[in-house]
């Protein structure tokens, strides 16, 4: 459900269990989609990135999946821990841009319980 | 590890007047972005600069905001007259090459009252 005052999706598990965060984006002509995670008071760190031939892609604990079809990505962290607790976002590049402008989708509070 | 740093990381300024937002980015990184995130909301591009030249803006970027390299560490964002919808996390970015992999700095939390 939404956060109240934050007007984020959000989404609590249990440290250990495995989490899903979903986005959906909106244009076809994106080629690269990338997970950025942010703590409080820090920018957005890079996480894993995915090109739009792939369908999978996995990093440490953590899997992308892409489904062009209906344009939704989803970032998968395997045996969450309390460090993982963020907002995650979702971005989007059309790299035949005249640049790599990132364009963010909104959100979704992570919250580990301990 | 090396990292992008932006000050103040909080400014508070009054309606109408001009503030300075500094970034120094990451020093062989060649391509600078700044971001905004309204509280509670997702990141928005406002412009890219590089070679000294903005090379892309979004409408964000109206005539009150400018950006500079004053020299060959600083990127600055300025804003001329303040609105109070200028209120924001001011995010500065820099990658190596015209790429998707940006880092980005800690943020500026402008406050206009």
């Amino acid at each position: 459900g939404e956060s109240v005052g934050l007007h984020l999706p959000t989404l609590s598990v249990q440290e250990g269990d495995n989490s899903i965060i979903n986005c959906a984006y909106s244009n076809s002509a994106s080629d690269y989609f990338i997970w950025y995670k942010q703590e409080s008071g820090k920018g957005p760190q890079f996480i894993i990135d995915i090109r739009s031939n792939m369908d999978k892609r996995q990093g440490q604990r953590v899997t992308v999946l892409l489904n062009k079809t209906v344009k939704h990505l989803s970032l998968q962290i395997a045996a969450t821990q309390p460090g993982d607790s963020a907002v995650y976002f979702c971005a989007e590049i059309n790299s035949g841009g005249s640049n790599y402008k990132l364009t963010f989708g909104k959100g979704t509070l992570l919250t580990v319980n301990p | 590890e090396p990292e992008v740093t932006q000050t103040p990381s909080h400014q508070v300024t009054q309606m109408g007047q001009e503030v300075i937002l500094r970034c120094v980015p990451i020093s062989n990184h060649l391509y600078f972005y700044w971001y905004r995130q309204i509280l509670g909301q997702k990141v928005e591009f406002l412009v890219s600069f590089y070679n000294n030249e903005i090379s892309e803006k979004s409408e964000i970027f109206d005539d009150q905001f400018s950006v500079e390299r004053p020299d060959g560490s600083n990127f600055t964002l300025k804003i001329r007259s303040t609105k109070l919808e200028d209120s924001a996390m001011y995010f500065c970015a820099s990658s190596e090459r015209r790429t998707y992999e940006q880092y980005f700095g800690p943020g500026t939390r402008l406050t206009v009252t």
